[in-house]
């Protein structure tokens, strides 16, 4: 089935750890997006691809970093964990940047001690 | 800026009964806007959308009309099923080629049978 697959599921980390959310898209899409959800908060952008090659920052970027070697992969990379980057993660993707439907993966839940 | 909100919940129903959940927007230009519904344990999944002003977009039973005059999207559904507990966001895009794409904070909607 298309999608998007994000992995892991869930994760507990230590502060101060690097930790790589993985993100894959089968839907050949152009652009693609990780956003954190927090309760009361809705969804937040922390970072966005319009294409392979090409990445730019969201409302809340710090703490993070993303790459976009290929079209169908979209990693997430938190350098060093803070308690406060604990959050579901969602990763998206949409044919193209901006005014299109968006297909989310199921989330990484990360608890950051 | 661009921003989308939504009515408080938990809104809580009984199956059968009449469902209106609020949205409103404020945007520099013309967005398209959106209604996704999530699942528990899942993302967001597009529920609906409509581009210009008085399109009414539908799907599973689900109505939402753009307002342009009142900026408002209040998603309606006839007769709530059990199955339609979930969470419902409402979300706008801009239509310049941007990575804006704004979310409301999300109602969670409880029918009980």
């Amino acid at each position: 089935i298309a999608g998007i697959t994000q992995a892991p599921t869930s994760q507990i980390l230590a502060a101060g750890r690097r930790m790589t959310l993985r993100c894959t898209q089968d839907m050949r899409h152009n652009a693609m997006y990780w956003y954190r959800q927090d309760l009361g908060l809705g969804l937040r952008l922390i970072h966005y691809s319009n294409t392979a090659g090409t990445t730019g920052k969201g409302e809340v970027p710090d703490g993070y970093s993303v790459s976009r070697a290929n079209t169908d992969d979209f990693p997430l990379t938190l350098a060093s964990a803070v308690p406060s980057q604990t959050s579901v993660y969602f990763c998206a993707s949409s044919e193209f940047l901006g005014d299109q439907p968006q297909h989310f993966g199921d989330g990484t839940r990360l608890s950051i001690l | 800026g661009d921003s989308v909100t939504q009515m408080e919940g938990p809104v809580t129903l009984s199956e059968e009964a009449f469902l209106t959940i609020n949205c409103t927007y404020t945007a520099t230009g013309y967005p398209s806007l959106f209604w996704y519904v999530q699942y528990p344990g899942e993302g967001l999944q597009l529920l609906l959308k409509a581009t210009k002003a008085d399109d009414k977009g539908s799907n599973k039973g689900f109505e939402a009309t753009y307002r342009k005059e009142t900026t408002s999207f209040h998603l309606e559904k006839g007769s709530v099923q059990v199955s339609d507990s979930a969470v419902y966001f409402c979300a706008l895009s801009d239509t310049s080629g941007t990575y804006k794409y704004i979310f409301g904070t999300g109602t969670r909607l409880k029918v009980l049978a």
